[in-house]
């Protein structure tokens, strides 16, 4: 079975921390993602990577950046963590398949950010 | 962005089938309809996908209007573990890659 682990299920930090938020994957995945979900808004796409090194700005990625240096890892770091930010962070990964992406993602259980 | 409609909530009971509609008239023709669910306190979780044809598997399955701008979602016999968010999604047009997550429905199932 695919495996994506999100470091932390809980996290509380204070405003202006720099956060990391930390990602793994066991299927060799190219394609990781980070969501963030907060109630009545859905899912909200943040940055997604299509390979190591690769990044690209989903829907929200203002106060958000990423890091991959290594296919199965993806990082979300928040560098100056503000009270908005709290929220229900979530990590996916998928397989690119053929030229037609099915793009079956698998998600990790999520990381519950309290910014104080 | 890609767009569908969905009941904000269901009821059913247990042992039940339940039918989970989802309309998407904005689908292009290479979009694949994807169903996921949220159980409660964890990530989404893929269910099925389809793309013309009906398709089942051991979850649920999967009715795809001829026209395919409509879906329905079929779970056989409803268990008190299929509570949970039902989320249908269809690829945004042109991208390979982006789900766009819609608020989806809200399926209670009582004992």
């Amino acid at each position: 079975d695919v495996k994506v682990t999100q470091s932390s299920r809980y996290l509380v930090k204070r405003t202006g921390e720099k956060v990391f938020l930390e990602c793994v994957q066991d299927m060799d995945h190219e394609n990781m993602f980070w969501y963030r979900q907060d109630p009545g808004l859905g899912l909200r796409l943040i940055y997604f990577s299509y390979d190591v090194k690769m990044k690209e700005k989903g829907d929200i990625p203002e106060g958000y950046s990423v890091s991959r240096e290594k296919k199965e890892r993806f990082s979300l770091i928040l560098e100056s963590a503000s009270t908005n930010q709290t929220s229900m962070y979530l990590c996916a990964s998928s397989l690119l398949v053929g030229g037609l992406a099915k793009n079956i993602q698998y998600f990790g259980a999520g990381t519950r950010l309290s910014v104080l | 962005d890609a767009k569908t409609t969905q009941p904000n909530s269901m009821e059913s009971n247990e042992e039940e089938p339940v039918h989970l509609p989802c309309n998407h008239s904005t689908i292009s023709g290479t979009d694949y309809i994807h169903w996921y669910r949220q159980l409660p306190s964890q990530g989404p979780e893929y269910v099925i996908h389809g793309l013309t044809s009906n398709v089942n598997n051991r979850m649920a399955s999967l009715a795809i209007a001829e026209d395919r701008k409509s879906s329905t979602l079929i779970l056989h016999r409803a268990t008190l573990r299929d509570a949970a968010v039902y989320y249908c999604i269809h690829n945004s047009g042109g991208s390979n890659y982006k789900l766009t997550f819609g608020k989806g429905t809200l399926l209670t199932v009582n004992p």
